[in-house]
C-alpha cells in the first residue's frame, strides 16, 4: 500500500510555543489530506480537511487560528498548533487520499503532543 | 453532522469464535463506506471500501456487507485469532462533503 509519513512521532513543548507537524505522502499524490485528533479512550475526531492549493475546511468547534493547516503541495500538509497549552496535549494523526472519493485513505504514524 | 454509530463498543472473544460488528450511518447522500483496522502502536489500515448497496467484500477470514438503503454495514470475522485483536473503525463518506468521519470503533480482544 501507499506510504504516508508523519513527523515528529512525539514532541514535548513548553506552554505558549508553537509546534509544527508534517504529513507527507511518499509515493502518491494526495489531493486531500485529513487531520484528526484522538482524545483519551475516544475515536478519531476529524479536525479539518485540506485540499491541495486551497484553504482547509475546519470542523465545527475547531479553532482555525489555533490549528493552522497548510497543504502547499500534493505530497505535503502541515498542522501547526500555535501558542500551545496543556489542553492541546493529544494524539494527532493525518491521512491522505488520492483524487477519487471511493479510494482508501492512508494514515501517518501519528504524533503524540505533550504541552508542559 | 454525520452520525456514525458502531456497536458493540468492545468485544472479548475466545480464539476460534466468529464475531460481527455493526456500523450504522445516515443513508442520505451516501457515497462510500470504509472499514479500517487499527492495531495498537500502528497506523489504521484500510480493510474495505464499499460503494454499492448489497456489496459484499472478503479478505481472508474477514468479510463485510453493505446496505445503503437502511444505512448499515456489518463486518464479520470468522474463526477469530489473537492477531485480529484491534479496533475496527467504519467511516461513511457522504457525496456532498467527501469527508472521512469515523465512528467510535469496536475494540476486539481475542483470547488465545
Amino acid at each position: 500500500g501507499a506510504v504516508v509519513s508523519q513527523h515528529p512521532s512525539w514532541v514535548i513543548c513548553k506552554s505558549g510555543t508553537s509546534v509544527k507537524i508534517e504529513c507527507r505522502s511518499l509515493d502518491f499524490q494526495a489531493t486531500t489530506m485529513f487531520w484528526y485528533r484522538q482524545f483519551p479512550k475516544q475515536s478519531l475526531m476529524l479536525m479539518a480537511t485540506s485540499n491541495e492549493g486551497s484553504k482547509a475546511t475546519y470542523e465545527q468547534g475547531v479553532e482555525k487560528d489555533k490549528f493552522l493547516i497548510n497543504h502547499a503541495s500534493l505530497t505535503l500538509s502541515t498542522l501547526t498548533v500555535t501558542s500551545a497549552h496543556p489542553e492541546d496535549s493529544s494524539f494527532y494523526i493525518c491521512s491522505a487520499r488520492r483524487r477519487r472519493l471511493n479510494t482508501e485513505a492512508f494514515f501517518g504514524q501519528g504524533t503524540r503532543l505533550t504541552v508542559v | 453532522i454525520l452520525n456514525v454509530e458502531q456497536s458493540p463498543q468492545s468485544l472479548h472473544v475466545q480464539e476460534g469464535d466468529s464475531t460481527n460488528f455493526t456500523c450504522s450511518f445516515p443513508s442520505s447522500n451516501f457515497y462510500a463506506l470504509h472499514w479500517y483496522r487499527w492495531e495498537t502502536a500502528k497506523s489504521p489500515e484500510a480493510l474495505f471500501v464499499m460503494t454499492l448497496n448489497g456489496d459484499e467484500k472478503k479478505k481472508g477470514r474477514i468479510s463485510a456487507t453493505l446496505n445503503t438503503k437502511e444505512g448499515y454495514s456489518y463486518l464479520y470475522i470468522k474463526g477469530s485469532q489473537p492477531e485480529d485483536s484491534a479496533t475496527y473503525l467504519c467511516a461513511p463518506i457522504s457525496s456532498n462533503t467527501g469527508k472521512l468521519i469515523f465512528g467510535q470503533g469496536t475494540t476486539l480482544q481475542v483470547k488465545p
